[in-house]
């Protein structure tokens, strides 16, 4: 069965180094999105990302963020200049509209954790 | 800022019981919903998606939906120890791009 994947795993970093998350959507998948999850509390919304341009971002997704499709099967999050309350599970999700609509079930990989130091 | 509100828990109930899962949204254009479940330290596991008013069953699984009462619902019956986990309810935004999360509640099955 089709996943989604990302790497690596847990990544340890300094404050203030910039960071790359990666992740591999599902192959026929359109809509990528990036949630983080905070120890203890609620998994938060990031971006959304279809046709190689952001569809919507939420205040959390500041100008540390970016999100970029290098090539037909990666999707990256770069935090450019860490911060300790970075530190946080990172999602990757990815979603078929085989309707046409955006609001199809979202798939999610198995989380990135950060830990910022 | 557009909510979904779950009952934190913990909800224990004993094995092969009916646990009833609860939520809550603000959005009264929400039109998708999602149950995922989560196991400690990993990922949202979808377990169902539902759309229209009523119910949906999926083996152990109903999803029940009321848009006028903007009400969604989870019932497993036949509870395991195995879906001891947080759940997690989830909606779409009105641009339709973000899912929105409770906080989840956490289900303990006793055995």
């Amino acid at each position: 069965e089709p996943e989604v994947t990302q790497t690596p795993s847990h990544q340890v970093t300094q404050m203030g180094q910039e960071v790359i998350l990666r992740c591999v959507p599902i192959s026929n998948h359109l809509y990528f999105y990036w949630y983080r999850q905070i120890l203890g509390q609620k998994v938060e919304f990031l971006v959304s990302f279809y046709n190689n341009e952001i569809s919507e971002k939420s205040e959390i997704f500041d100008d540390q963020f970016s999100v970029e499709r290098p090539d037909g099967s990666n999707f990256t999050l770069k935090i450019r200049s860490t911060k300790l309350e970075d530190s946080a599970m990172y999602f990757c999700a990815s979603s078929d509209p085989g309707t046409g609509a955006s609001t199809d079930t979202q798939y999610f990989g198995p989380g990135t954790r950060l830990t910022v130091l | 800022q557009k909510e979904v509100e779950q009952n934190s828990g913990p909800l224990s109930v004993p094995e092969g019981a009916i646990a009833s899962l609860n939520c809550t949204y603000s959005d009264r254009v929400s039109q998708s919903f999602f149950w995922y479940r989560q196991y400690s330290g990993k990922s949202p596991e979808l377990i169902m998606s539902i759309y229209s008013n009523g119910d949906k069953e999926d083996g152990r699984f109903t999803a029940q939906l009321n848009k006028a009462s903007q009400y969604v619902s989870l019932l497993i019956r036949d509870s395991q120890p195995s879906d001891s986990a947080t759940y997690l309810c989830a909606v779409y935004s009105n641009s339709g791009y973000a899912l929105n999360f409770g906080k989840g509640t956490s289900l303990l099955v006793t055995p």
